[in-house]
């Protein structure tokens, strides 16, 4: 099956940093999605993104299809954006549905 | 706040015991998803209901059901819990089946089976 690869696993910044995260994929997808789950357990999207650029305040992601990577920008961080940042993509099953697949995540740990 | 709801937030009971959790899509979405999120196994799609048919099924036990009802929402059972079922379980929507737009999770059901 298709595999999701996340890099870097951790990250430590002092608030005020920016930081560049990414998500490789192993196969075609027509589906990739950004999530934060904050320290509580929820998981909040940021992107739906599968190709492109976007912007959202401070994070901007970028996916480029063809070469299968893409990448979660977060400038001038603050504390509130710890958590795990995870990378989830689609694929098809008969072409009628539609599962996630996610990736091991990366632990964002934003210093004051 | 993704619009969907689940209920309950936090679930306690004990290994051989039978819950149901509860989920409400966002308004208008036909499609309802079901994650399990372990230490283990990190987060893993379940099954998938579109308009009220099941539509995929993933990783999900025997001891394990879903169905989705004509008001569209729905419900994931869990028998014969196991020490190893605690988990945070997620239930996502989306406009149509083929997650046309993305996903939307709600808060999750955080699960622990003692």
């Amino acid at each position: 099956g298709i595999q999701v690869e996340q890099s870097p696993p951790d990250l430590i910044l002092q608030e005020g940093a920016n930081s560049t995260l990414r998500c490789n994929f192993s196969d075609s997808v027509n589906n990739l999605q950004w999530f934060h789950q904050n320290p509580w357990g929820q998981l909040i999207n940021l992107f739906y993104i599968p190709s492109g650029t976007k912007q959202n305040g401070r994070l901007s992601a970028t996916t480029v299809a063809t070469e299968r990577y893409s990448l979660l920008y977060i400038s001038s961080s603050q504390t509130t954006d710890s958590g795990v940042y995870f990378c989830a993509v689609g694929v098809f099953y008969g072409g009628a549905t539609n599962k996630l697949i996610f990736g091991t995540g990366t632990l964002l740990a934003v210093q004051p | 706040d993704s619009g969907v709801t689940q209920t309950p937030k936090h679930l306690i009971t004990a290994t051989g015991q039978r819950v149901t959790l509860r989920c409400s899509p966002r308004s208008g979405d036909l499609s309802v998803y079901w994650y399990q999120q372990s230490l283990d196994q990190g987060l893993q799609f379940l099954i998938q209901y579109y308009n009220g048919e099941e539509r995929a099924k993933g990783n999900i036990l025997e001891r394990f059901s879903a169905q989705q009802f004509p008001d569209l929402h729905s419900e994931l059972n869990l028998s014969s819990l196991e020490l190893g079922d605690s988990a945070l379980y997620f239930c996502a929507s989306s406009l149509t089946g083929t997650s046309a737009q993305g996903q939307y999770f709600g808060p999750g059901t955080r699960l622990t089976v003692t």
